[in-house]
């Protein structure tokens, strides 16, 4: 059965950093499209990054610089580390098997708060 | 950054039939804009039911369809169920460009 846990999230004060795991069973990262989407609060959603199968890495503009989306294969996780975080950046956020989107995460809550 | 566009709200009988639309403001939507389709309901994680304009995920239910409609993607209910009451959104890619997703339409089943 393919899942899709995320964690590391919670409450960072503005200019912290914070990594968000996303834990997958079912399947193996390395061989799909593995996508962070995220969700301010009462918000629409937000594409974040994409990592490829190849490894090559995308973020959004929003989030470039500061983002960076990695994977580690020997846990079959994926992760996002968040550099100089906003208040803009509170959102849950979500790991997606995207594309095809065929599997989505629960989602972790990031809060940037003084 | 290409702004994607839906409507806010829309609202359907129980049983009727309505059409989500999803425009890109750098111009006519096609199949190489790959358009998703995806559904929300409060407190819940999205829920794809369409990709590539109209593929199907084995659960999506067979009164939904994807298509290109008048230089948009749309999303057609047909039947439309009170379970359908929910949040959708739409995600179009854009070659060399990151994707954008739409602002979401609001569906009511009244």
């Amino acid at each position: 059965e393919v899942q899709l846990v995320e964690s590391g999230g919670g409450l960072v004060q503005p200019g912290g950093s914070l990594r968000l795991s996303c834990a997958a069973s079912g399947f193996t990262v390395s061989s799909k499209y593995m996508s962070w989407v995220r969700q301010a609060p009462g918000k629409g959603l937000e594409w974040v990054s994409v990592i490829y199968s190849g490894g090559s890495t995308y973020h959004a503009d929003s989030v470039k610089g500061r983002f960076t989306i990695s994977r580690d294969n020997s846990k079959n996780t994926v992760y996002l580390q968040m550099n100089s975080l906003r208040a803009e950046d509170t959102a849950v956020y979500y790991c997606a098997r995207l594309p095809p989107g065929d599997y989505w995460g629960q989602g972790t809550l990031v809060t940037v708060s003084s | 950054q290409a702004v994607v566009t839906q409507e806010p709200s829309l609202t359907v009988s129980p049983g009727g039939t309505v059409t989500l639309t999803c425009g890109s403001s750098t111009g006519a939507v096609t199949s190489d804009n790959y358009p998703y389709w995806f559904q929300q309901k409060p407190g819940q994680a999205p829920r794809t039911l369409i990709y590539d304009t109209s593929s199907k995920h084995s659960w999506t239910p067979a009164r939904f369809s994807g298509s290109l409609l008048g230089g948009k993607a749309a999303l057609t209910l047909s039947g439309a169920q009170p379970e359908d009451e929910a949040e959708y959104y739409c995600l179009l890619s854009y070659s060399g460009a990151r994707p954008v997703f739409g602002g979401g339409t609001k569906l009511t089943v009244l």
